[in-house]
């Protein structure tokens, strides 16, 4: 079957990087997105991947390595606002999105 | 606001009504999307419609029903609920066919009673 796993909570203190990992077993793979999602509202697009590497935009970075069947998503200089959820999704050779439960990430002061 | 607007944001309804969910959206893309939400779990995919026609339904219990008049618009008919339909209920829409980002709307958070 098809599978996306990341961790379900993490805490980390504001100002600090945080690596949220994903590591997925897919039929195929087609790209891999980050999406976050705060508490009631709409996820919305942070990234996406289909090559190996790292993709810097800003404070938020996503890594990865298809090899290994492994995404990374680091924040740097974590403020309040980046308490959320984040969700991992990786596209099949079908271009179905294929979703993690998401990693909920706390920020404390 | 997303550019994809769902109504309402909240529903209680109890085992034997019936309701509708709205999604529309004004981006001018052509698959619309019905995702269900649940605490600690992975987006569900309920249907998918590309140029308003249906093109995919995973297993969904017939109590759930879609209509799509056009490609800016998708309902969500509810009718004989159980409690463990309560969640969010996520709509999305795409230009679809291509490997590209969802947008979604805020959702509908549905208790069922």
């Amino acid at each position: 079957g098809q599978n996306i796993d990341q961790p379900t909570e993490m805490t980390a203190t504001e100002g600090a990087i945080v690596q949220i990992n994903c590591t997925y077993q897919t039929s195929g793979f087609n790209g891999l997105f980050w999406y976050q999602q705060h508490a009631g509202e709409a996820p919305t697009f942070l990234s996406y991947n289909v090559l190996d590497g790292l993709e810097e935009k800003g404070r938020f970075s996503s890594f990865l390595s298809r090899s290994k069947g492994y995404s990374y998503l680091l924040l740097k200089e974590l403020q309040m606002k980046d308490s959320a959820s984040y969700l991992c999704a990786v596209t099949d050779s079908n271009y179905q999105l294929i979703w993690g439960a998401g990693t909920k990430l706390i920020i404390k002061p | 606001e997303t550019g994809v607007t769902q109504t309402p944001r909240h529903l209680v309804m109890g085992m034997t009504n019936k309701k509708s969910l709205k999604c529309e959206q004004h981006l001018g893309h052509n698959a619309m999307y019905w995702y269900k939400q649940s605490a600690k779990k992975p987006l569900e995919l309920m249907f998918v419609y590309n140029f308003k026609e249906q093109t995919e339904n995973n297993s969904v219990p017939s109590r759930f029903s879609p209509e799509c008049p056009n490609s800016s618009h998708l309902f969500l008919h509810l009718h004989t609920l159980q409690p463990e339909d309560s969640a969010l209920y996520l709509c999305a829409s795409s230009q679809g066919g291509e490997v590209g980002g969802y947008t979604f709307g805020s959702g509908t958070r549905l208790t069922v009673v």
